[in-house]
């Protein structure tokens, strides 16, 4: 069975400072697909990224970037210069590639907090 | 652009009353999923759909029904509502061609029930 851990339950940082939101995750497929969900105070779920199970790239997207390594299970996610606008509840999940549908599997959470 | 649409966003019920969750999505997407998110739980999925009239359950689907009668509806039913189900519920679609595994959900802004 397929399962995401992300063990930071919560953060708190002072704004400008860079933190880094970690993602450990378990499957047995080879084929899978990893995502980042950010869910500010107001609700709802706003995609960030999405990686395969066959691009190690990292990737970065202005003050944000991620970084999967296969040998670690691992799928973190960094923010630079942090920001109060990025205090939110983010989310890493797991997709299997069953039968061509995507059925996600979500970690708990890790709530970020930045102070000005 | 509506995306996915979920109403009501705020109910509260009493023990042993019924109810449905209404959710329709403007993208054409045949892939649709309910999800339950608790405190501190993450995402669980209760039911999801690859198509009109094909539903099946996920991890949590006790206490729920769902019905998928075209494709841009996907309601959740709670035929007696039990505190247990106190939670937000997020529905959310997703693309359902060639690749569809690797493809990033889209969420609704969820419906906050509480019951009592």
């Amino acid at each position: 069975a397929q399962k995401v851990t992300q063990a930071q339950t919560e953060i708190s940082v002072v704004e400008k400072e860079d933190v880094t939101l970690d993602c450990v995750y378990e499957t047995r497929d080879t084929t899978y697909y990893l995502f980042w969900y950010k869910q500010p105070p107001s609700g709802e779920l706003v995609f960030l990224i999405r990686r395969n199970s066959f691009d190690e790239q990292n990737e970065i997207s202005g003050r944000y970037s991620w970084n999967f390594q296969k040998s670690t299970s691992s799928f973190n996610f960094t923010i630079t210069a942090s920001q109060v606008v990025d205090s939110a509840v983010y989310f890493c999940a797991l997709s299997e590639a069953n039968s061509g549908y995507s059925t996600l599997t979500f970690g708990k959470g890790t709530m970020l907090l930045v102070s000005p | 652009n509506a995306g996915v649409t979920q109403t009501p966003k705020f109910r509260i019920l009493k023990i042993g009353q019924s109810m449905t969750l209404q959710c329709t999505q403007d993208m054409n997407h045949n892939y649709m999923y309910w999800y339950r998110q608790d405190p501190g739980m993450g995402l669980k999925l209760i039911y999801y759909s690859v198509g009109a009239g094909i539903t099946d359950k996920g991890e949590v689907p006790n206490g729920y029904n769902v019905s998928r009668s075209t494709t841009e509806d996907f309601p959740l039913r709670l035929e007696l509502a039990a505190p247990s189900q106190t939670s937000v519920y997020f529905c959310a679609s997703s693309y359902s061609g060639q690749g569809a595994s690797n493809q990033p959900q889209h969420f609704g802004d969820g419906t906050r029930l509480s019951i009592l």
